[in-house]
């Protein structure tokens, strides 16, 4: 089983829409969640990262963990053009020790 | 915020040259730094694992003899590609952590052409 599972898309949406972003993960013992952000022929940014279980919001994007069911969440909200990327989930039990998902690329259609 | 830097971002080299990328964390001392590589459209693969003063830890299925990892300061690492050929192609990434955060930051990559 892998450590990390993905969608890799790609995911359309128009411009406005709400975008939700998705991965499971095997390790009961990941504590750190973080989402990172490639654009193309760019190096992944770090978007956002919770830890433990709960909710992170930071403008239009929301973080959620839900570690009974090892399930993470990334929401858009009001999408733009420019969200237009792929969205990478790196669970993991520290900074030393994250597992990347696959990542999703969205498009979002102005 | 915490920056790593890498340089170069892109790269030409004939095959059967070598070639080093190099990855600096620019505000913060990096005690772990690590590589990867990216082919168009696929996801990060991991190659190495670098401490500060040791050696790297090599994923399985990476040639530590043709991808010499050094990092030999707390703000430095370098990835040599050696007698590179043009399967060796790719984007190469570089990520440390350290930053007294538990987070991990990316450099900019370096887009590798074997010719």
């Amino acid at each position: 089983q892998k450590e990390v599972e993905q969608d890799p898309g790609p995911l359309s949406v128009p411009e406005g829409a709400i975008v939700s972003l998705n991965c499971t993960y095997s390790n009961s013992a990941f504590q750190y969640f973080m989402w990172y952000r490639q654009y193309s022929r760019k190096g992944p940014e770090l978007l956002m990262y919770t830890y433990s279980s709960g909710n992170k919001e930071d403008g239009r994007f929301t973080a959620q963990v839900d570690k009974s069911s090892k399930y993470i969440s990334l929401f858009i909200r009001d999408s733009q053009p420019s969200d237009s990327a792929t969205y990478l989930c790196a669970p993991g039990a520290g900074a030393n020790n994250l597992f990347f998902g696959t990542g999703t690329r969205l498009t979002v259609i102005p | 915020g915490a920056v790593v830097s890498q340089h170069p971002s892109r790269v030409i080299c004939k095959s059967g040259t070598s070639v080093k990328i190099e990855c600096r964390s620019l505000d913060f001392q990096a005690t772990t730094m690590f590589w990867y590589r990216q082919f168009p459209k696929q996801s990060l693969m991991l190659m190495a694992t670098s401490n500060e003063g040791s050696k790297a830890t090599y994923e399985q299925g990476v040639e530590k003899d043709k991808f010499l990892i050094n990092h030999a300061s707390l703000t430095l690492s370098t990835l040599t590609v050696t007698s590179a050929h043009p399967e060796d192609s790719s984007f190469y990434i570089c990520s440390a952590s350290g930053g007294g955060g538990n987070t991990i930051y990316f450099g900019e990559g370096s887009w590798l052409t074997v010719v």
